[in-house]
């Protein structure tokens, strides 16, 4: 069975920085590109970031280029998302989510870890 | 930037079939895909690949894309199937974008 189980979330203040860890199991970890995907209080869900197999591609929405940096840890089985110069508007449920073979489909989601950004 | 339009919210009476729509240009020229998301849970994959569903997914959860168009129909519509629903496109030079959702009540 695979299972996703993020961590690192926390309240933190704007401009401040957090990581994001997402502990895999259950299926080969290092042969499945993996993303993150988030979901604001009350609002729907918005994609953040995708890593190759390998972590040598990386894609971002034009929302958090430049601030969140999404990486993979093949030998541990787990996905990171390093959070720096958060905004207000980055408050979120942050869901870590397993790529499926077709590419373009997340095909199986952990129970996500709440950011929340404020003064 | 690339958009998916969805309506808000869709009624539908038990037993009845619910269509679920999702606007995106030339989207048919694309991947789309298809979350359930019930309250308090994580989103659930049924359809990817335009048409296909996951192992586990009744065969009442159907999907199609052409045009401008992809559609996720729920044939004979159960009371656990009330969620939120969100469309999902990539491909083509398209990350990964997904549409603003669509709340389904079955009364």
């Amino acid at each position: 069975e695979v299972q996703l189980v993020e961590s690192g979330g926390g309240l933190v203040q704007p401009g401040g920085s957090l990581r994001l860890s997402c502990a895999a199991s259950g299926f080969a970890f290092s042969s499945f590109a993996m993303g993150w995907v988030r979901q604001a209080p009350g609002k729907g869900l918005e994609w953040v970031s995708t890593i190759s197999v390998t972590g040598g591609t990386t894609y971002y929405a034009d929302s958090v280029k430049g601030r969140l940096t999404i990486s993979r840890d093949n030998s541990e089985d787990t996905l990171y998302l390093r959070m720096s110069g958060l905004r207000v508007d980055d408050t979120a449920i942050y869901y870590c989510a397993k790529v499926g073979v077709s590419y373009e489909a997340f095909d199986a989601w952990g129970q996500g870890t709440m950011v929340a950004v404020s003064s | 930037s690339y958009e998916l339009t969805q309506p808000p919210s869709l009624s539908v009476s038990p037993g009845q079939t619910a269509n679920i729509t999702c606007s995106g240009h030339k989207l048919g020229d694309k991947y789309a895909c298809w979350y359930q998301q019930k309250p308090g849970q994580s989103p659930v994959l049924v359809i990817y690949q335009d048409t296909k569903r996951p192992s586990g997914i009744p065969e009442r959860f159907s999907g199609s894309n052409s045009g401008n168009t992809a559609t996720l129909t729920i044939s004979g519509t159960q009371a656990m199937d009330e969620a939120d629903y969100y469309c999902q496109a990539w491909g083509n030079s398209l990350n990964w974008v997904f549409g603003g959702g669509t709340k389904l009540t079955v009364l």
